[in-house]
């Protein structure tokens, strides 16, 4: 099945410094959607993006759907501890009862 | 009061037993789905239902067995567990089977076949 590669597929940042991460498929998706996952946690949404080009910032989180609409970059500024953990984006189509496709995950790391 | 809830969240048990993983959302939500992340975090999904109807069904082996009584509960029977069946099975819900809803999800089961 298709799948969304995430780029890259680990970080190791210093407290404070700015994140970018991003997501490409191979077709189109008509709805974005970036979650994070904590050690021993469920996804849990972060930010969902709708439209082309749409930019969202959730706090110190701000992402992009991509003018192609196959790709979409996530950013997260001025990095705290608790910004550890995995980021999945995640593309989905509202055209009936179809299934998110998942990316492979980018695992942050924050090195004291 | 937690939304997506699934119980056991640990499960060790031995090659080629069967087992159960409930899963309950409180949400109000009409679609459910099951979820399984691998040992390297890729997160897959196996089966959606809305209102207790299957919507989604992925190449799953028939071992798997979905179950939903009712539009808040799914539950996930295993049969004949093998080892590559060990993973993380997140349950998920959103408020419509669309494709661009936000789905919740619970916080896994991690089961590990022996």
């Amino acid at each position: 099945g298709q799948q969304l590669n995430q780029s890259p597929q680990s970080m190791f940042i210093q407290e404070g410094e700015d994140v970018s991460m991003n997501c490409t498929s191979s077709s189109i998706f008509n709805t974005w959607l970036w979650y994070k996952q904590d050690p021993g946690e469920g996804p849990v949404l972060l930010i969902a993006l709708y439209k082309a080009g749409e930019l969202t910032s959730n706090g110190r989180l701000t992402a992009q759907f991509g003018i192609t609409r196959k790709d979409s970059f996530l950013n997260i500024s001025a990095s705290i501890p608790s910004d550890v953990g995995i980021y999945f984006c995640a593309g989905g189509y509202n055209f009936g009862n179809e299934k998110l496709t998942f990316g492979t995950g980018t695992r942050l790391t924050i090195i004291p | 009061d937690t939304a997506v809830s699934q119980t056991p969240k640990y499960l060790v048990t031995q090659m080629g037993n069967d087992k159960s993983i409930k899963c309950e959302q409180n949400l109000g939500h009409d679609t459910m789905y099951w979820y399984k992340q691998d040992s390297k975090k890729f997160l897959k999904i196996m089966f959606s239902y809305n209102n207790k109807e299957l919507i989604i069904n992925e190449t799953v082996p028939n071992r798997f067995s979905p179950k939903s009584p009712d539009k808040a509960h799914l539950n996930l029977h295993i049969n004949s567990l093998e080892l590559g069946d060990s993973a993380v099975y997140f349950c998920a819900s959103s408020r419509s089977g669309t494709g661009t809803e936000t789905q919740y999800f619970g916080p896994g089961t991690r089961l590990l076949v022996l």
